[in-house]
């Protein structure tokens, strides 16, 4: 079964810190996602990796960048938090993308809070 | 970029099929629709996919009308443990370009 990660379920920073968030799976998976999820607003993609060193942006990547320097890691950074970034983080992953769509499988969340 | 809706809510009782609608308009011919449910504290867990026609596995059917402008997720008698938000997602990832585009979520509430 693929197991989806991420180091911390509740964070809590300050405004200005610069924060990093971990995510780890354990399939091999090609492709990792970084997404926020927003009450009233779903899930919103800010990242995505489809190979070691490969990143795309997603939707709202403003304030955010991406490591992945390993396969199975994918890291999320906030260069210097504010508190419109409190929110709850999902990372996911998924095989590369043949001639459909793969499912993503998702880490449980980190639920971040910026004071 | 594809947008999605769906209902905000949705109540039912056990035993019941429930059909959960996803609208999606501006579909683009290479865009999959995907469904996944969420619990409390947990991260979204596929469900179904599918492209057009119907699809069904052990858990749900997922109906696709000929134009794709919308999706109907459908789950047969549920029970108490259906209690959880779905979301539809659409869209097409393929490297160097991806759209992804999740809908608001539909909070299905079970009661017995």
């Amino acid at each position: 079964d693929v197991k989806v990660t991420q180091s911390s379920r509740y964070l809590v920073k300050r405004t200005g810190e610069k924060v990093f968030l971990e995510c780890v799976q354990d399939m091999d998976h090609e492709n990792m996602f970084w997404y926020r999820q927003d009450p009233g607003l779903g899930l919103r993609l800010i990242y995505f990796s489809y190979d070691v060193k490969m990143k795309e942006k997603g939707d709202i990547p403003e304030g955010y960048s991406v490591s992945r320097e390993k396969k199975e890691r994918f890291s999320l950074i906030l260069e210097s938090a504010s508190t419109n970034q409190t929110s709850m983080y999902l990372c996911a992953s998924s095989p590369p993308t043949g001639s459909s769509n793969q499912p993503q499988h998702f880490g449980d969340g980190t639920r971040l809070s910026i004071l | 970029l594809a947008k999605t809706t769906q209902p905000i809510s949705m109540d039912s009782y056990e035993g019941q099929e429930v059909n959960i609608t996803c609208s999606h308009n501006n579909i683009a011919t290479n865009d999959y629709i995907t469904w996944y449910q969420q619990f409390p504290s947990q991260g979204p867990r596929f469900i179904i996919q599918g492209y057009k026609t119907k699809v069904t596995n052990e858990v749900a059917s997922l109906f696709i009308p000929a134009d794709r402008k919308s999706s109907t997720l459908s789950l047969p008698r549920v029970s108490l443990s259906d209690t959880a938000v779905y979301y539809c997602l659409v869209g097409v990832l393929n490297t160097g370009f991806q759209k992804l585009v999740f809908g608001t979520g539909t909070r299905l509430l079970v009661s017995p």
